[in-house]
């Protein structure tokens, strides 16, 4: 294991719901990040977070909504997502906030929007 | 134009094969150079990494970075079926305040059959 884990590991939820995501690091580390995995698609990065600060935003619509409250641990909730949004959402945690830190990835929570 | 371009595969070979993984990229501000592993339901894990043109060696691992053609190679010797999995090129520039913000490719599906 990584030492980031991630909870759910699957949601399923309709347009009109309202859910959260969670991340957990067990490794110290200062900076998370969320990303999202579609299929046939890179790794698109959605949000940084060091030393629970927002660091990076990248123009991700406002249905998701981060939220750091401690380095150890970061949310992402969801509301009135479109079936577009399905996909798997990976968190990922570094030492520090350099370009070139090693990124830690959790298994991810595959999300299916009805 | 996209930053990185990965061969999305899939790629089936014999177990023992020299595999060769590749991506190529247009931005010349990139100067460090990663490859990710991720196996079905996991996270992506840090493979290989390397700042400098030429050639790096990881037991049966070998990443390739040709700055002046902007073409990263991943070689896998002596295949093996635990090998089979999604290969993921990432990079980016070094400096600046671009926090740990990676570009990827879209992942090479590699089986290798025994």
């Amino acid at each position: 294991e990584t030492g980031v884990t991630q909870t759910p590991r699957h949601l399923v939820m309709g347009m009109t719901n309202k859910k959260s995501l969670k991340c957990e690091q067990h490794l110290g580390h200062n900076a998370m990040y969320w990303y999202k995995q579609s299929a046939k698609k890179p790794l698109e990065l959605m949000f940084v977070y060091s030393l629970e600060e927002r660091v990076e935003n990248n123009s991700v619509p406002s249905r998701f909504s981060p939220e750091c409250p401690n380095s150890s641990h970061l949310f992402l909730h969801l509301h009135t997502l479109q079936p577009e949004d399905s996909a798997l959402y990976l968190c990922a945690s570094s030492q520090g906030r350099a370009q070139q830190e090693t990124q830690y990835f959790g298994p991810g929570t595959r999300l299916l929007v009805l | 134009q996209k930053e990185v371009e990965q061969d999305p595969g899939p790629l089936s070979v014999p177990e023992g094969a020299i595999v060769s993984l590749n991506c190529t990229y247009s931005n010349s501000a990139f100067q460090y150079f990663m490859w990710y592993r991720q196996y079905s339901r996991k996270g992506p894990e840090l493979l290989m990494y390397t700042y400098s043109s030429g050639n790096k060696e990881d037991g049966r691992f070998t990443a390739q970075v040709d700055k002046s053609s902007k073409y990263i190679s991943l070689f896998i010797r002596d295949s093996q079926p635990s090998d089979s999995a999604t290969y993921l090129c990432a990079m980016g520039p070094l400096g600046g305040t671009s926090y740990g913000k990676l570009t990827f490719g879209q992942g090479t599906i590699l089986t290798v059959h025994p």
